[in-house]
């Protein structure tokens, strides 16, 4: 049973428009949430985070937003370029001390040209 | 330049035999952590370790073994490969942050392990 949910396995957007990922979890002791990034051969590398005290929280051209009551957090990325195809992750990290991320299974983002 | 590595990055094996997929930091972290990735279920924890000789099991611990004997290294065993534990691994590292696990941990390249 997944606890952290990326339902598209895939998203394709022009560049320049607005890229939308979405993340739902269901275990209520999450209460940080991390987006990476994964580029074919490469390890995951962290984009950014949110703490559940927040509902937003921006770093230039990437905003995170946070639904506690709707389990739900999502990435939206303005303008999109071509370099930020790839596949993009949704983590979360509960209010315990082991500091294990439960991913997603990810979305891979497609931006056109 | 800071980072993690991880060897070998490809290895094909056959069920049984013994081997070690090596991870260093050069961050100074006192945390590491292994995954695995496998297709539609992203990554999940398989040992971490939060200093020298401290180490615990993850979420998916079977079939692993680990030791951190120095604060840069945690190598990865398999005692006795078996085809399902065909995937790609990656190491972590971070430095704690505050606490609470709030720290942005960092990711190796990848082992892709195939077990015949």
């Amino acid at each position: 049973d997944q606890q952290v949910k990326q339902n598209s396995p895939s998203l394709s957007v022009q560049e320049g428009r607005i890229s939308i990922l979405n993340c739902d979890y269901t275990n209520s002791m999450f209460d940080y949430f991390l987006w990476y990034k994964k580029y074919p051969a490469e390890g995951p590398t962290f984009l950014i985070s949110i703490s559940s005290i927040k509902d937003k929280n921006e770093d230039g051209r990437f905003t995170v937003f946070l639904n506690k009551s709707a389990k739900h957090l999502s990435l939206h990325i303005v303008p999109s370029q071509p370099g930020d195809s790839a596949v993009y992750f949704c983590a979360a990290i509960p209010d315990t001390g082991r500091r294990a991320l439960t991913f997603g299974s990810g979305t891979r983002l497609q931006v056109q040209p | 330049e800071a980072q993690v590595t991880q060897n070998p990055r490809y290895l094909i094996t056959v069920t049984g035999k013994k081997l070690t997929v090596t991870c260093s930091q050069n961050m100074n972290h006192e945390y590491m952590s292994w995954y695995r990735q496998d297709p539609g279920l992203g990554l999940r924890q398989i040992y971490y370790s939060m200093n020298v000789e401290v180490t615990d099991k993850g979420d998916v611990p079977e079939g692993y073994k680990v030791s951190r004997k120095e604060k840069r290294n945690f190598p990865l065993i398999l005692e006795s490969p078996s085809p399902n534990q065909t995937s790609l691994y990656f190491c972590a590292s971070s430095k704690p942050s505050g606490g609470q696990g709030r720290d942005t941990q960092y990711f190796g390249p990848g082992t892709r392990l195939t077990v015949l």
